[in-house]
Order: C-alpha cells, then structure tokens, then sequence
C-alpha cells in the first residue's frame, strides 16, 4: 500500500510570502499520477495540478508543482488571501487504486 | 458543461441502509471512470469506489468493500452509492468525482458539492 505522507500538517504565512508544501510517498510511484487539490471550508476540493508539475485549467501561475520518485512539492510564489485553505496531495495506482495524503492546512499567520 | 449533483444523503440509523444518487450532465457517465470520495467531518479525503467504463468494472476500499455497492443508470446519467450494514464511521460527506484521462495522466478533474451521510441512532 503507497502512504502519502504530507508535510507540515500547518503551514502559518503572511500573504506575499512563498509558501511549500510536501508530500511523500512510501514508494516510489509515477509523477504521472500525482496531484493537488485545494479545498476551501464548506466547498468540494479543487483541482489544481495534475501530473505533479501541470497547472489545471484557470489555476494562477503563483501555483507550481515538482518532483518525482518518493518526493513532491507543491509551491505558491506569492500568496493571495484566497490562497489559505487546505491541500492535499493524491495518488493513483497500486492498491487501494487511490490514496491521499492527510493535508496541509495553510493559515494566515 | 460538466455537472454533479449528489443527492440522497440524510441520516440514518447503524445497521441501515442508504442509496446516494449523482445526477451528471454534459458528459456521458458510461463512458468514464466515476469515483465516490467522502469525508468526515473535519477530516481529510477518503477513497470509496470507482466503476469504470471498460471491462475492469468496480472496485472498492477495504472499509466499505461487502457492504458499498456502486452502479449507474446509463438511461438516466447517473451513478449511484448503495450502502449497507452503515457504521457510525461511514459519517461524513459524499463526492461524486469525475476522473480525467489526457497525455498520460490522471485526476479528479470535476467534483460535485457532496451529499451529506450521518450514522447515528
């Protein structure tokens, strides 16, 4: 079983400064099949890279996302007051077919 | 455009049973993976079920596998969450999710805003 381990579990930060977020897998997995997802309170997640490193479809350039092999990070350049919310990193393959990391809450500090 | 709207969710005693429904629009179910995806409450994101559009057919988590049935009604483009024996864990909200297939890569590329289940007596 492929665990997702994220990290921090809560990331405090001022809007304007960068922000990094990890997640870590328990094995090697494909980039192919990694991804990001932002949720607000009360809303459904929102997909917002795919692939590890593609911007989905009306995501802001600040967001970025990178690695490979055990280790990926999700990167905000610059952070807007929209940008505080929960992520989590997801993979698919291996068994189960779907896994999540546990979520990193970003908070304004 | 593609929309989800789960529907069906309530409250619901241990033991019982309950069916939630996601009415799809702007795309063909059958021709999809469709996931369900719940979350308790004030907890992260939990994979339940998928049924897929080829002959790999559906496929479930440890949790809910025996007792989660998942289905669709290709006539009326919609997929459906049948659940059985509930537990008080099984609280949270549903997510009906759309996965996305291009250049090699997959995702949840459209959700729906969720169905709330609470198991409680």
């Amino acid at each position: 079983e492929i665990v997702l381990s994220q990290s921090p579990g809560t990331l405090s930060l001022s809007p304007g400064e960068r922000a990094t977020l990890s997640c870590r897998a328990s094995q090697s997995i494909s980039g192919s099949y990694l991804t990001w997802y932002q949720q607000k309170p009360g809303q459904a997640p929102r997909l917002l890279i795919y692939g590890a490193s593609n911007r989905a479809t009306g995501i802001p350039d600040r967001f970025s996302g990178g690695g490979s092999g055990t280790d990926f990070s999700l990167t905000i350049s610059r952070l807007e007051p929209e940008d505080f919310a929960v992520y989590y990193c997801q993979h698919y393959g291996g068994s189960p077919e779907i896994t999540f990391g546990q979520g990193t809450r970003l908070e304004i500090k | 455009e593609v929309q989800l709207v789960e529907s069906g969710g309530g409250i619901v005693q241990p033991g019982g049973s309950l069916r939630v429904s996601c009415a799809a629009s702007g795309f063909t179910v059958s021709r999809y993976w469709m996931h369900w995806v719940r979350q308790a409450p004030g907890q992260g994101l939990e994979w339940v079920s998928r049924i897929s559009s080829d002959v790999r057919g559906t496929t479930y988590a440890d949790s809910v596998k025996g007792r989660f049935t998942i289905s669709r009604d290709n006539g009326k483009n919609i997929l459906y969450l049948r659940m059985d024996s509930l537990r008080a864990e099984d609280t949270g909200v549903y997510y009906c999710v759309l996965w996305v297939t291009d250049f090699g890569t997959g995702r949840f590329g459209y959700w729906g805003q969720g169905t709330p289940v609470t198991v409680s007596s």
